[in-house]
């Protein structure tokens, strides 16, 4: 039973570009949610993605955006990438309706902006 | 809005027991999780507590007081592997149907030899 992956593992851009990270749900899972890290800080809320509409939005400029495909799987997009988006981008999966509705984590994508 | 409060870092010894607090403010509550996560790692399912009392799972239990705003994690015969950051969410329900997960700072723990 495969579980949550993104990619790409680790990633290097400069201010003012724009990135793409990706993200496979657990198989079964019909919802992703997708969270920054920033180091020695638990995760914040970006948004929410359930039958391809972005459902739920944490505190996060439009510079962030996402998508949900069919299959379920996910993208986020940043655009006008800051010096401060440099972070741990972690993709969580779950089933709503589910009555624990648990999160389950992907490996991360560790974006550096230089 | 939210608030969740843990400690920064606690230290303990190899074969000890602790106890990991959290307190949080929120509405709409709808569930208590604990993940553990080691540095450069995922996030890992501990625990999820919706109702009041304690939840056990092996050397790892839960404990939650919906009236108090407060949670913890007991951790019983500490192991070197257990050094990690544990990181208590809330969830809430809100009004759209949807919920969402809050996260504290996590708590870093080291085990001592």
């Amino acid at each position: 039973d495969a579980g949550v992956t993104q990619s790409p593992t680790h990633l290097i851009k400069t201010r003012g570009q724009q990135v793409t990270l990706r993200c496979s749900p657990k198989s079964g899972h019909d919802t992703v949610s997708w969270y920054q890290q920033a180091l020695g800080q638990g995760p914040q809320f970006i948004f929410q993605y359930y039958e391809e509409e972005e459902r739920q939005r944490g505190n996060f400029p439009d510079r962030f955006s996402g998508h949900q495909f069919p299959n379920y799987s996910s993208e986020l997009n940043v655009n006008a990438l800051l010096l401060g988006d440099s972070a741990l981008y972690l993709c969580a999966s779950s089933l709503r309706g589910q009555s624990t509705d648990t999160q389950y984590f992907g490996p991360g994508t560790r974006l550096t902006v230089l | 809005g939210q608030n969740i409060d843990q400690p920064t870092e606690m230290t303990a010894t190899e074969g000890a027991i602790v106890q990991i607090n959290c307190t949080y403010q929120t509405s709409g509550f709808n569930g208590l999780f604990w993940y553990q996560q080691h540095a450069g790692e995922a996030p890992t399912f501990l625990s999820y507590n919706v109702l009041d009392g304690l939840e056990e799972k092996g050397r790892f239990s839960s404990f939650l007081s919906r009236s108090k705003g407060y949670s913890y994690l007991l951790l019983k015969e500490l192991q070197m592997k257990d050094s990690a950051s544990y990181l208590c969410a809330v969830r809430d329900h809100r009004r759209s149907g949807y919920s969402t997960l809050t996260f504290g700072k996590g708590t870093m723990l080291l085990v001592s030899p």
